[in-house]
């Protein structure tokens, strides 16, 4: 069984980076044809894909954040941590992980999520 | 601006059957097999329904089925059932982008 669960602060100022970590377990990330997304939501909008990292440790950013956004794994932890730095207010959103589904471009599993208000 | 478009709600009675779109371009839908729908009720985590265009994951119900045309992907829910009411989303790989979501659509059942 696949479990994912997000943890990282609730409240960060402007400009601060955020860190975002994603404890998983029943999987691992060097399982061939496997990864782990990160995806994220604002209040009341759309899904938006942030970040993935596939099991040959390819790292894959969203365009526009690309400078802002890092994946770092932890595989003797079953963790993977998001930083995203120069936080904004249009950043504030439920952030999620996700596990992609093998050989697929799905995400077949997801955490509960975590909301992360930017405010000074 | 959601790389791939959705109408924003669809709606129908118990029984009957609603169709969501979501059109991209051969950047994305049109180029690939790789879209994927969503689920999502309120205050909960998205719940994958459709993956690789048509195929169900195990556990989804047959009423939900998925096909392509074009740039243009649809999601069918067949014989409308309250608890289908939700936020669909639909998602594609894009040579481009990479990974693309859709704005969303709202269903509802009346």
């Amino acid at each position: 069984q696949i479990t994912l669960k997000e943890s990282g602060p609730t409240l960060v100022k402007p400009t601060q980076t955020l860190t975002l970590t994603c404890t998983f377990s029943g999987f691992s990330l060097n399982d061939a044809g496997g990864g782990l997304g990160w995806i994220r939501q604002p209040p009341g909008k759309a899904l938006e894909w942030l970040a993935v990292i596939y099991f040959n440790d390819d790292r894959r950013y969203r365009p526009s954040l690309k400078s802002r956004l890092t994946i770092i794994t932890d595989t003797s932890k079953n963790q993977v941590v998001l930083t995203m730095t120069d936080m904004d207010p249009v950043d504030t959103g439920t952030y999620y992980c996700a596990h992609k589904g093998l050989w697929l471009y799905n995400f077949d599993q997801w955490g509960q999520g975590t909301l992360v208000t930017v405010s000074s | 601006q959601s790389a791939l478009t959705q109408p924003a709600s669809v709606s129908g009675s118990p029984g009957q059957s609603i169709t969501i779109s979501c059109t991209g371009s051969s950047s994305d839908v049109g180029g690939y097999n790789y879209v994927s729908w969503y689920q999502q009720h309120p205050g909960k985590a998205p719940k994958l329904l459709m993956s690789d265009v048509s195929n169900r994951p195990a556990g989804v119900s047959n009423r939900f089925s998925g096909s392509k045309s074009g740039n243009t992907a649809s999601l069918t829910i067949s014989g409308l059932q309250a608890e289908d009411e939700a936020d669909y989303y639909c998602s594609s790989y894009s040579n481009t982008a990479h990974w693309v979501f859709g704005g969303g659509t709202k269903a509802t059942v009346l």
